[in-house]
């Protein structure tokens, strides 16, 4: 099973408004990451954020981490059509080597 | 400096066959990891090789095996294929060998898998 939930699972927006997605776990984690993927290729790297951190910006990303309330969300700040992607969360637990992804949230950016 | 390199990139089977997929890290990286990520899902892990051993395996049965070779590029072999083997399988590789944690992983671009 997938560590990971994303939400929504599907998010429309026009260029230029912001995006947001949210991602909860279940268990106590090292770091979360977040990926994004183009239509049927591989995964890019995004951002990663620590257990002890809450913040981390990133250009036009922003991701906070919330390890009481086991959730994480990633803000997309004036969106343009390139970001129409589908977007992943990973959680890596202590001592865990594999990253466990979330079902992902798939955005439309709207020209 | 070339990234994580895959090949086959499209291949079709027949249920029953056998199938090898092939992976080669990013430059420096020691470790490899396998994925296979359905239609509309998210990957899902198979294993991780470092220093040519399994280092960790997930849910997936003993059809599914694996090999990393000195130059630390790594096959996933998978055997008697079931239609629900179709699927998109993605390697991803990591320096942090040596380290419990997980950092950031390079994905490769997939091999996608069609079983008729």
């Amino acid at each position: 099973s997938q560590q990971g939930e994303e939400d929504p699972q599907a998010l429309s927006i026009q260029e230029g408004e912001n995006a947001t997605m949210n991602c909860s776990y279940k268990t106590s984690i090292n770091n979360l990451q977040w990926y994004r993927q183009n239509s049927g290729r591989g995964l890019v790297h995004l951002i990663l954020i620590r257990s002890n951190e809450r913040e981390k910006h990133s250009g036009r990303l922003r991701v906070t981490l919330d390890t009481s309330k086991k959730s994480s969300s990633l803000l997309i700040t004036a969106s343009r059509a390139a970001d129409t992607a589908s977007y992943f969360c990973a959680t890596v637990y202590s001592n865990d080597y594999k990253l466990s992804f979330g079902a992902g949230t798939t955005v439309t950016v709207r020209a | 400096d070339a990234g994580v390199t895959q090949s086959p990139t499209h291949l079709i089977k027949t249920r029953g066959q056998q199938v090898t997929l092939r992976c080669s890290p990013k430059s420096g990286h020691d470790t490899v990891s396998w994925y296979q990520q359905a239609l509309g899902q998210g990957p899902q892990f198979i294993f991780q090789y470092y220093e040519e051993e399994e280092r960790q395996r997930g849910n997936f049965p003993d059809r599914f095996s694996g090999h990393q070779f000195p130059n630390y590029s790594s096959e996933l072999n998978v055997n008697a294929l079931l239609l629900g083997d179709s699927a998109l399988y993605l390697c991803a590789s990591s320096g942090t060998g040596g380290e419990v944690r997980t950092g950031e992983l390079f994905f490769g671009e997939g091999s996608r898998l069609t079983v008729l």
